[in-house]
């Protein structure tokens, strides 16, 4: 059965460092780019960026300045951080390959002093 | 970035009726090397995650009922579910994935009449 199950912390301080990982279970982590989605509360959906399994990254250059996204073969994972947050990175955030097809439950994390 | 607009923002359909949502690219989102389309689609139901439905435009996923098609070449894009049943209320979603950053439309929100 496939599954991406992420984590990471759900409540951050202004200025602190968003940083969340995502397991890949039951499909192949090779051959495939591994994508970060947001979604604040009540409203569409945000591309962050992605990562092949070879490391070569693309991100959004609205969040590039802020954004790492880096990847663990050995352990079948790939993670997000982002920098100084703010209010406006309030989200739920969603692990996903790259087809689009299998997703992570999201986690919510809000940034609130 | 390639903006894409969905119309309308929310849609009422009686039971067995037909259901059309229609998206717009600020672009082409034609890819040459398979002569496609970039385009996906996605139902959202409350507390989940997007689930894809339809990717190249007009491809359906596996396990997506037959009611759901996607249409459309270039820069104007549609999803028909030709007869609504109540498991299809949910929030749409299509999206390019031919340029990054990858963009999505704003949603349409389709309900019973």
């Amino acid at each position: 059965q496939v599954q991406l199950q992420q984590w990471g912390a759900g409540l951050l301080k202004p200025s602190e460092t968003l940083s969340l990982t995502c397991g890949v279970y039951g499909i192949s982590f090779t051959a495939t780019y591994w994508t970060w989605i947001r979604q604040p509360p009540g409203k569409g959906l945000e591309w962050i960026g992605e990562i092949h399994h070879s490391g070569n990254t693309n991100y959004n250059p609205s969040l590039k300045s802020r954004v790492t996204i880096s990847v663990d073969t050995s352990k079948n994972q790939f993670s997000l951080k982002l920098s100084s947050v703010t209010a406006a990175d309030t989200a739920v955030y969603f692990c996903v390959r790259a087809r689009f097809d299998y997703w992570g439950q999201g986690t919510l994390v809000t940034v609130s002093s | 970035d390639i903006v894409m607009t969905q119309s309308p923002d929310s849609l009422a359909v009686s039971l067995g009726e037909r259901a059309t949502i229609n998206c717009t690219s600020s672009q082409s989102i034609f890819y040459r090397s398979n002569n496609r389309d970039c385009l996906t689609w996605y139902q959202q139901k409350a507390g989940q995650p997007p689930k894809l439905l339809i990717y190249w435009a007009s491809a359906r996923e596996s396990g997506v009922p037959d009611r759901f098609s996607g249409s459309g070449s270039g820069t104007d894009f549609t999803l028909t579910i030709s007869s609504l049943q109540p498991e299809d209320v949910a929030v749409y979603y299509c999206q390019q994935y031919s340029s990054i950053p990858y963009t999505f439309g704003q949603g349409t929100k389709l309900e019973v009449k």
